[in-house]
């Protein structure tokens, strides 16, 4: 069955270091791949996408995240963190077999220290 | 474009009362779906649809019903609300990728905090 696993469930970071947010997920076929971020008090926003083409995609505000098909992974990074990127993070993931579910992981709160 | 809408914000319910939640989008999205959000737990998928007429069930649906007679509304039924289902709701909606690989990004509601009693 499709699943999600998110790795971490709290991270926290000081200003201006690297962080990376795990994601896992369970499927045998092919599959879109997504990371949301909800700030405090809002709703989901789209962060970044894998449809296809290039495993590593790119968000406006810098992060990242690859597409790793034989670990299941699609990993979240960013160089360099700021205060503003205090939020919590959801990884998902949908699947067209079975009906096009799309599944969210249980998501990893990102806490930037000054 | 409005995009997605959810009423009400916020509702309290006494155990066993029914509500609906309501939810369109002005997108003409194929797919729509809810999901209840809970601290820890991240967001379940409870219903989906992917288009008039066609709905299928989620991760946890006890409790719920839907029904999708437009492309534009999908209300969320709480047949009799219990205390465990006191929570955020999110309807969300998107387009139909490729047939065997799955939905796009979803484009969501601003949410439904609801309190059974």
């Amino acid at each position: 069955a499709q699943s999600v696993t998110q790795l971490d469930s709290q991270v926290p970071v000081f200003e201006e270091a690297p962080v990376e947010l795990r994601c896992n997920y369970s499927s045998s076929v092919s599959v879109y791949l997504f990371w949301y971020v909800q700030y405090p008090n809002q709703g989901l926003q789209l962060l970044l996408k894998y449809l296809s083409g290039s495993t590593l995609v790119e968000s406006i505000n810098g992060f990242e995240a690859e597409f790793n098909k034989s670990q299941t992974s699609f990993h979240l990074r960013k160089p360099s963190v700021h205060i503003s990127d205090t939020a919590e993070y959801f990884c998902a993931v949908s699947e067209g077999t079975g009906g096009f579910k799309t599944i969210f992981g249980a998501g990893t709160r990102l806490f930037v220290k000054a | 474009n409005a995009g997605v809408t959810q009423t009400p914000k916020f509702q309290v319910l006494k155990t066993g009362q029914s509500m609906t939640l309501q939810c369109a989008q002005d997108m003409n999205h194929e797919y729509m779906s809810w999901y209840r959000q809970d601290p820890g737990m991240g967001l379940r998928l409870i219903h989906y649809s992917v288009g008039a007429g066609i709905t299928d069930q989620g991760e946890v649906p006890n409790g719920y019903n839907v029904s999708r007679s437009t492309t534009e509304d999908f209300p969320l039924r709480l047949l009799s609300a219990a205390p465990s289902q006191t929570s955020v709701y999110f309807c969300a909606s998107s387009y139909l990728g490729l047939a065997g690989v799955g939905a796009y990004e979803q484009y969501f509601g601003p949410g439904t905090r609801l309190t059974v009693t």
